[in-house]
């Protein structure tokens, strides 16, 4: 069973600061995407990364892929409210149908 | 707005009753999935229809069914429900992925469904 371990569960930061996500497997994934979730809403995809040791940025937002492609990474320079949200990683399954496994998300919380 | 639309938004009802979620997918996609996440679960795949047949499986419950229908619309039917079935519903479409690579879903903004 493909499973993928997001860390850390919950972030609170000021405004400004920096902080990383990561999204962890044993198992390999074709591709690995992110998507942020706002409540009472749906997940809106960011980003996909594909190739082992991608790299794209999106703003102020950086994900990158492991060489190997069982982990990624999401990057946050200066942090603002708006940001605010669940993160999810979800990598496509190996049956390459599209079916996605999606981690336990990482709450983020930014202050003012 | 991702183009799907889900009806209802919420839905409120008793142990052992039997409800039905309704999806209507993006123009032209003719993929639909149907998630569920709960809090303790996050979220789970649960059943992929590719226009009109049934794609894929996950943990989808013997007590819940899908089918989608010729107009590409799907429905999520729950039946014999217990407290623990209280979560959200979410479906989601996407078109025919490029060249075999990944499909990119857009999901719909879900229904709450609270078993009482």
């Amino acid at each position: 069973t493909q499973l993928l371990e997001q860390s850390p569960q919950f972030l609170s930061i000021q405004e400004g600061e920096n902080l990383t996500v990561y999204c962890n497997s044993s198992s390999v994934f074709s591709s690995l995407q992110w998507y942020r979730q706002e409540p009472g809403e749906g997940p809106v995809l960011l980003v996909t990364v594909v190739t082992g040791g991608e790299v794209k940025k999106l703003k102020r937002l950086t994900f990158q892929f492991g060489d190997a492609r069982k982990d990624s990474s999401l990057h946050i320079t200066a942090a603002q409210p708006g940001d605010t949200g669940l993160y999810l990683c979800a990598g496509e399954g190996s049956s390459n149908t599209g079916k996605l496994i999606f981690g336990q998300g990482t709450t983020l919380q930014v202050k003012p | 707005d991702s183009g799907v639309t889900q009806t209802p938004k919420h839905l409120i009802t008793a142990t052992g009753q039997r409800v039905t979620l309704r999806c209507s997918p993006r123009s032209g996609d003719l993929s639909v999935y149907w998630y569920q996440q709960s809090l303790d679960q996050g979220l789970q795949f649960l059943i992929q229809y590719y226009n009109g047949e049934e794609r894929a499986k996950g943990n989808i419950l013997e007590r819940f069914s899908a089918q989608q229908f010729p107009d590409l619309h799907s429905e999520l039917n729950l039946s014999s429900l217990e407290l623990g079935d209280s979560a959200l519903y979410f479906c989601a479409s996407s078109p025919p992925a490029a060249s075999g690579g990944p499909e990119t879903q857009y999901f719909g903004p879900g229904t709450r469904l609270l078993v009482l």
